[in-house]
């Protein structure tokens, strides 16, 4: 059972335009939210979370926005560049004593020149 | 941000051998270490997660007598997959954190298995 999802398992995106990925979870006890950005053959690095009782976070050119009616988070980047062209994984927080993070099955996004 | 390196990047093994690789936190303290492992186009998986002096907790479905995990200091954790078979061939990531459970995690860089 896929707790978090990332329907879209690609995204092609000009560059300077703005590049949102989504994901989808269904468990309503998960208390923070990260986004990864991961290359082929590399660990993923952390790139921006949010808390449950937020609705955004913005740090430079990323912006998570969080729905938890909804049960939906996006990421948006602008402008995107190509240097932006990875796997971006969105994560959970399983909450309680521990750390648990539940990953989705990631977006390819490719920015184009 | 911290450093976790894993060893090796990459290994080639035979049927029935057994691995080890090795996820260190290279500045800082990592109490609690977490085992990863990834197929091709799939999500990462939690396989186990251990803290430092004590028996790792491993998630459901993942044998712990196959995939032996050892934290015998704040600095190194190890993962050691006995009796390779080739559906283990997978990509396995650790990750470490420091302190209390609300830190933030940091990964590894992988360690690509083939078993043959």
């Amino acid at each position: 059972d896929q707790q978090v999802k990332q329907n879209s398992p690609s995204l092609s995106v000009q560059e300077g335009r703005i590049s949102i990925l989504n994901c989808d979870y269904t468990n309503s006890m998960f208390d923070y939210f990260l986004w990864y950005k991961k290359y082929p053959a590399e660990g993923p690095t952390f790139l921006i979370s949010i808390s449950s009782i937020k609705d955004k976070n913005e740090d430079g050119r990323f912006t998570v926005f969080l729905n938890k009616s909804a049960k939906h988070l996006s990421l948006h980047i602008v402008p995107s560049q190509p240097g932006d062209s990875a796997v971006y994984f969105c994560a959970a927080r399983a909450g309680g004593a521990t750390n648990k993070l539940i990953f989705g099955t990631g977006t390819l996004l490719a920015v184009q020149p | 941000g911290a450093v976790v390196s894993q060893h090796p990047s990459r290994v080639i093994c035979k049927s029935g051998t057994s691995v080890k690789i090795e996820c260190r936190s290279l500045d800082f303290q990592a109490t609690t270490m977490f085992w990863y492992r990834q197929f091709p186009k799939q999500s990462l998986m939690l396989m186990a997660t251990s803290n430092e002096g004590s028996k790792a907790t491993y998630e459901q479905g993942v044998e712990k007598d196959k995939f032996l995990i050892n934290h015998a200091s704040l600095t190194l954790s190890t993962l050691t997959v006995t009796s390779a078979h080739p559906e283990d061939s997978s990509f396995y990531i650790c990750s470490a954190q420091a302190g209390g459970s609300y830190n933030e995690q940091f990964f590894g860089p992988g360690t690509r298995l083939t078993v043959l």
